[in-house]
């Protein structure tokens, strides 16, 4: 099975600040990657596919990089409706299996 | 648009069984993977199960397989989850995802199993 390793599992941040969390697969898994935005009560949004690509309707605030073992997502300049736990998700084989997630916190 | 919505979640006794249900509305149901994947209280997100446009492959979690049964009706744009030999470890918010080229790109509201005496 391929673990996804995802840091840091909280931070706390301001509005406008610039936010980077980090995934680690435990082997290869290509661009196969999605990052995903869950705020409290809600079901998950699709931020990020294929490592890279932004979802539409999703800010351009919001870009992911990486490829094989390293993935990143990155908010250029964090803004309030941005408070949320996000979880990155590998898609390239059986079991799919999730980030344990990252809680962003207003600071 | 995209719509999948879960029903048949509840309160369950351990060893019971629940069945899942997920309609789904706004785009060609026949063309498209399906998953389940749940989150416990206040835990993350654990993928469940999935099932190709024609059924033909049928994958689980190792924490589910033997309980679980996923199927799909295309005629009906359904999906489904037949749940048996429940434990509490089962109780979670279940979500119906569509899937797109491996990735889960369209979320239901999810529906709460909880398995408790």
């Amino acid at each position: 099975d391929i673990q996804m390793t995802q840091s840091p599992s909280s931070l706390s941040a301001s509005v406008g600040d610039r936010v980077t969390i980090t995934c680690r697969a435990s082997q290869g898994i290509g661009n196969d990657l999605g990052w995903f935005q869950q705020k409290p009560g809600k079901a998950p949004k699709r931020l990020i596919y294929a490592a890279s690509s932004l979802q539409s309707g999703v800010p351009s605030r919001f870009s992911g990089s990486g490829s094989g073992t390293e993935f990143t997502l990155t908010i250029s300049s964090l803004q309030p409706e941005d408070f949320a736990t996000y979880y990155c998700l590998q898609h390239n084989s059986y079991p799919r299996t999730f980030g344990q997630g990252t809680q962003v916190e207003i600071k | 648009e995209v719509q999948l919505v879960e029903s048949g979640g509840g309160l369950v006794k351990p060893g019971g069984s629940l069945r899942l249900s997920c309609a789904a509305s706004g785009f060609t149901f026949s063309g498209y993977s399906m998953n389940w994947v749940r989150q416990a209280p206040g835990k993350g997100l654990e993928w469940v199960s999935s099932i190709s446009s024609s059924s033909f492959y049928i994958f689980y979690a190792d924490s589910v397989k033997g309980r679980f049964t996923i199927s799909r009706d295309n005629a009906k744009t359904s999906l489904y989850l037949q749940m048996d030999s429940l434990r509490a470890e089962d109780t979670a918010v279940y979500f119906c995802v569509r899937g797109t080229d491996g990735d889960y790109d369209s979320w239901g509201q999810g529906t709460l199993v909880t398995v408790s005496s």
